[in-house]
């Protein structure tokens, strides 16, 4: 089956912009969790969103936004970029219950100029 | 709050060797751990959970309560074990999938 799938694969913003990233899940997955990587501060939690609610929320400013639609499909949003938003976007899919195992996408690369 | 700890960046081996990947964690609940992977070019994955009690691909790893660890072992090093290794966990009285990573360990298998 298809596995997680990141659009777009890379990204060039200006700062002040805003942008928008977008995940597909497996495909019966209702789970979708939104991670920042940076060489700094590593992998960290952005949020969890399942059947269109946000379950979970790491500490990020609200500049960082998401949602979930009805066929369990995200997108993050980010306002105002900073250049220290420049990250790895991953997303990862989980079957609906807790602590399940994640299936990662390959990233959306964000460079903010 | 919960934080993971992973005190060696890289971690250079031969192969036949054993290997042990740390993992020290800081949480006063029950906590769920992970190892996952990441090959060269490929997408992060799961390698072992503790609650599953699997060894996977050679690789074991035992939750030990009493000095918060969660150490990755596998005996004999291969040259395709060769990878970023992270150490995660998730809290049990979380109704959801959140993941609290630590920094990473890359692992070098020299032939």
């Amino acid at each position: 089956k298809a596995g997680v799938t990141q659009t777009p694969r890379y990204l060039i913003k200006t700062r002040g912009q805003q942008v928008t990233l977008s995940c597909s899940p497996i495909s019966g997955h209702r789970s979708v969790s939104w991670y920042q990587q940076t060489p700094g501060q590593g992998l960290q939690f952005l949020f969890e969103y399942f059947s269109e609610t946000q379950r979970n929320k790491g500490n990020f400013p609200g500049r960082f936004s998401g949602r979930q639609f009805s066929n369990s499909r995200s997108e993050m949003n980010v306002s105002t970029l900073e250049l220290g938003d420049s990250a790895l976007y991953l997303c990862a899919s989980s079957l609906a219950g807790a602590q399940t195992e994640a299936f990662f996408g390959q990233g959306t690369r964000l460079t903010v100029v | 709050a919960q934080r993971v700890t992973q005190p060696e960046k890289l971690l250079s081996v031969f192969k036949g060797a054993p290997v042990e990947l740390k993992c020290n964690y800081s949480y006063s609940g029950s906590p769920e751990l992970f190892w996952y992977v990441q090959y060269s070019r490929q997408r992060l994955q799961l390698l072992l959970r503790h609650i599953s009690r699997e060894s996977i691909k050679g690789f074991t790893a035992d939750l030990n309560k009493g000095e918060t660890s969660f150490h990755l072992k596998k005996p004999f090093a291969q040259e395709e074990d060769s990878a970023m290794y992270y150490c995660a966990l998730s809290l049990l009285n979380n109704a959801g999938n959140m993941l609290t990573f630590g920094g990473g360990t890359r692992l070098m298998v020299k032939p």
